[in-house]
């Protein structure tokens, strides 16, 4: 089976750019879930969505954030502009059950994010 | 909001050796508390999982005790091997959140 699948693997640009990372969820699954990981401040997590809805984005550090989830197969984090301090590595995870039930994550392969 | 405390953030032991690592969490809501391995380049990997009503859990090689009272709870690794380096992540979820923690390297050294 395939699973969480993320694109581009890795991504340099300069600051001012706009940035958009995707992701391809595990089929069937029912939630999604982008996270941040840097060695300051661990894995945080950014905003999840149920059934493609936004749930909580309390987790995206300002407005130059967003996601978006337009069908069941795709989502999109963009950053506009990107600083260098967003550079990162950002995951996308997908869970089988809505994100309010205590059940599994599983988590892509991860986009590097240089922001020279 | 949640918190949660794992210790040691490093972690070298002797392959065949056990390796123990220890979360605490804050919010007493919490009811759902995985474990995942996270190897260099790589996407962090579900390992093992328990469920509030649970007190401990095993799998093969790999143990998760709770403790609700007290709010912590520990992974065991037993007959450690070389492929078990990695960064261990311990992680508490309350409505629909997963808070992770900082994260342990484990070394198995030959």
């Amino acid at each position: 089976d395939a699973g969480v699948i993320q694109s581009p693997r890795h991504e340099v640009t300069e600051m001012g750019q706009e940035v958009t990372l995707r992701c391809k969820p595990i089929s069937g699954h029912n939630s999604l879930f982008w996270y941040r990981q840097t060695m300051m401040r661990g894995l945080e997590l950014l905003i999840y969505f149920n059934n493609n809805v936004p749930i909580d984005d309390s987790g995206m550090p300002e407005d130059r954030f967003s996601a978006k989830m337009p069908n069941a197969s795709f989502s999109t984090l963009k950053i506009q502009p990107s600083e260098p301090r967003d550079s990162a590595v950002y995951f996308c995870a997908s869970s089988p059950r809505l994100a309010t039930d205590s059940y599994e994550q599983y988590f892509g392969p991860g986009t590097r994010l240089t922001v020279t | 909001g949640e918190n949660v405390e794992q210790h040691p953030s490093t972690l070298s032991v002797q392959e065949g050796d056990s390796a123990v690592i220890k979360c605490t969490y804050s919010d007493s809501a919490s009811n759902y508390f995985p474990w995942y391995k996270q190897e260099l380049g790589k996407g962090p990997q579900l390992i093992i999982d328990i469920r509030s009503n649970v007190g401990e859990k095993k799998d093969q090689r790999i143990a998760v005790t709770l403790n609700k009272t007290a709010k912590h709870f520990s992974l065991h690794i037993t007959e450690t091997q070389p492929e078990d380096s990695a960064v261990y992540f311990c992680a508490a979820k309350v409505v629909g959140k997963l808070t992770f923690g900082t994260g342990t390297r484990l070394q198995v050294t030959l």
